[in-house]
């Protein structure tokens, strides 16, 4: 599975977009881009999903840039229980299915 | 959606005894379960596979007679940690797949915090 790249950490403010990127130069053409989040003390939780195109979903938009090589993760109007580590994972579907998290990024969103 | 839920949620031992942590989905038949372990301030890190009916495919660096797993239904996996020692409390959580799907979406439990005294 490709490796990603994310910044440690991230503020936003209550109520505005928070833009999380993610660098994954090295994705294969069958590697998928998973976002996962993980409030303080709880188990995983995810967001959202993508190969190439553009997702959308109730949680969060996933913009993929055209050569795949990195992506943005999109909460469009952050509170402060959005306040938590988001992974962002690739890997290829349908294979083993595990998941390898990276050190992703701690979103602190401020009042 | 679907859910998954652990048993303990936290567990105190002493030094040398053997704990047991359940992992089961509510709602769902999950041939594959994951373990995982997350150490303060740091990242998940993949333990092993748990296969409904064969053996654990354990990843590199976890002792597999140390850290014994039984995936004997398609509903429950459980992680036992033998002879525990300081060094392994941790947050252990599970995850699971949903049996057929394409999505590959893995649905996480809460987690079970260990501390060996």
């Amino acid at each position: 599975d490709a490796k990603t790249t994310q910044p440690p950490s991230m503020d936003c403010a209550e109520g505005r977009a928070a833009n999380l990127p993610c660098n994954h130069s090295t994705i294969s053409g069958n590697e998928y881009v998973y976002w996962y989040r993980q409030i303080h003390s709880q188990g995983p939780q995810y967001i959202i999903h993508g190969l190439k195109n553009n997702e959308t979903n109730e949680m969060a938009s996933l913009i993929i840039t055209e050569d795949r090589k990195s992506s943005t993760l999109i909460l469009p109007h952050a509170t402060l229980r959005d306040t938590a580590v988001y992974y962002c994972i690739v890997r290829v579907t349908g294979a083993t299915n595990k998941l390898i998290f990276g050190t992703g990024t701690l979103l602190a969103v401020q009042p | 959606g679907a859910v998954v839920s652990q048993h303990p949620s936290r567990v105190i031992c002493k030094s040398g005894t053997s704990v047991k942590i359940e992992c089961r989905s509510l709602d769902f038949q999950a041939t594959t379960m994951f373990w995982y372990r997350q150490f303060p301030k740091k990242s998940l890190m993949l333990m092993a596979t748990s296969n409904e009916g064969s053996k654990a495919t354990y990843e590199q660096g976890v002792e597999k007679d140390k850290f014994l797993i039984n995936h004997a239904s398609l509903t429950l996996s459980t992680l036992t940690v033998t002879s525990a020692h300081p060094e392994d409390s941790s947050f252990y959580i599970c995850s699971a797949d949903l049996s057929g799907s394409w999505i590959g979406e893995q649905f996480f439990g809460p987690g079970t915090r260990l501390t060996v005294l």
